[in-house]
């Protein structure tokens, strides 16, 4: 069964700091992996899909790595911004793309 | 464009009631989904639909249904409601009809049940 981990659980940084987020899951067959946005009392935003025979895909301060082999993602946040506070939720979809597995996310504040 | 709309946004029950939540996507994406969102647990998937006219079971289905009541619309109904089913329930969709495109998500209907 996928299971999908996120680490850290929640990250603290000021503001203009370079970070990365974490995602590992258990079982490489994936189909792709998602990265999301979620807003307090808000629904989920995709940032970044990587299909499985993609290693990156980037849109503007946002970078998304994929490891198959390995079972990590990382999501690169340049130039923190106090605008990007928020949940980031790492989802697997499985062969066929619809049984997606979310990861409990990590819940980043960046300070002014 | 409004993207995926949810309604209601709050509801509070009572066990043993019954309700359906309503899902509309206007992007003409054929897959749509049903998630719970419960504390410290990510979301879960209870229900997706592929196409028009499909629904197949995900990880958390028992004690719910779902219908596609055509290519925008995917309802999910709480035949018995029970405490454990209080939680945050979204909808989703996505383009093609293989579920591998991003997906679009509605901003929840926040159910308790008493």
């Amino acid at each position: 069964k996928q299971e999908v981990t996120q680490i850290p659980a929640a990250l603290s940084v000021p503001e203009g700091e370079n970070l990365v987020l974490n995602c590992s899951f258990t079982d490489s067959a994936i189909y792709n992996l998602q990265w999301f946005r979620q807003d307090p009392g808000k629904g989920l935003t995709s940032l970044l899909l990587i299909q499985s025979s993609q290693r990156e895909q980037t849109s503007g301060r946002l970078n998304a790595s994929l490891d198959k082999s390995s079972g990590r993602s990382t999501l690169y946040i340049a130039a923190s911004q106090p605008g990007d506070s928020a949940t980031y939720l790492c989802a697997v979809g499985n062969t066929g793309g619809f049984k997606t597995i979310f990861g409990a996310g990590t819940r980043l504040f960046v300070k002014a | 464009n409004a993207g995926v709309t949810q309604t209601p946004k709050f509801q509070v029950l009572k066990t043993g009631q019954s309700m359906t939540l309503q899902c509309a996507q206007d992007m003409n994406h054929n897959s749509m989904y049903w998630y719970r969102q419960d504390p410290g647990m990510g979301l879960r998937l209870i229900y997706y639909s592929a196409s028009e006219g499909t629904t197949d079971k995900g990880e958390v289905p028992n004690g719910y249904n779902v219908s596609r009541l055509n290519k925008r619309e995917f309802s999910l109904r709480l035949e018995s409601a029970a405490p454990s089913q209080t939680s945050v329930y979204f909808c989703a969709s996505s383009e093609g009809d293989r579920g591998g495109g991003p997906q679009h998500f509605g901003d929840g209907t926040r159910l308790s049940i008493l």
